[in-house]
């Protein structure tokens, strides 16, 4: 079965603090997506990637295809980072239209 | 532009009720996506339209409808609700297959 990993669960860093959220899947992908969920509940795609690395403000995402792992790093971490982020992976293959979903990890950052 | 819009934002149903959760978007994206959150778990394909008057099968279409008439509309119907359909929906539409996916605020249904 296909499945996407997400690793930590949960975690809780201080503000300032550098963060790191992994991401790791089975088999050959074509995209890799990071995506936000808001405390309210609404979800916002931050990246899409299928190589390489990717960086918007103090976002950034990286992708080790060889690996199949993928990580988000945030830098220099604040309160309003705390939000639900979501991995998910399309598989390679014709008719691909699904995105295969990790389960999340909640991240709280702490004044 | 107001991006994707659902329609309620919280419903509870009892058993057996019908219902239609509403989606809509304005930026003319071809694919539209129907997705289910359940508490702990990944979002869940249900059902996907690559264009008016075409939809298909996702992970767990079972309970569930869908019609896409327009391009901007994508309406999930709810025939005979169970409380197994209690979750949070989100729509979600992208301009292509492998093009980022923008999702709509929610609906959070409870079925009792």
């Amino acid at each position: 079965k296909n499945e996407v990993e997400q690793s930590p669960q949960n975690l809780t860093a201080q503000e300032g603090e550098f963060i790191t959220i992994n991401c790791s899947y089975s088999v050959g992908i074509s995209a890799l997506h990071w995506l936000q969920q808001h405390p309210g509940g609404g979800i916002v795609s931050l990246f899409m990637l299928s190589s390489g690395k990717k960086k918007h403000g103090r976002l950034i995402a990286t992708i080790n295809i060889q690996e199949k792992h993928s990580s988000l790093h945030i830098t220099a971490s604040h309160p309003r980072d705390s939000a639900v982020y979501i991995c998910a992976v399309r598989y390679s293959g014709a008719g691909s239209y699904q995105l295969t979903f990790g389960k999340g990890t909640k991240l709280s950052v702490i004044p | 532009n107001a991006g994707v819009t659902q329609t309620p934002k919280f419903r509870i149903l009892k058993i057996g009720q019908s219902m239609t959760l509403q989606c809509a978007q304005d930026m003319n994206h071809n694919y539209m996506y129907w997705y289910r959150q359940d508490p702990g778990m990944g979002l869940k394909l249900i059902y996907y339209s690559v264009g008016a008057g075409i939809t298909d099968k996702g992970e767990v279409p079972n309970g569930y409808n869908v019609s896409r008439s327009t391009t901007e509309d994508f309406p999930l119907r709810l025939e005979l609700a169970a409380p197994s359909q209690t979750s949070v929906y989100f729509c979600a539409s992208s301009r292509d297959r492998v093009d980022e996916q923008f999702f709509g605020p929610g609906t959070r249904l409870t079925v009792l």
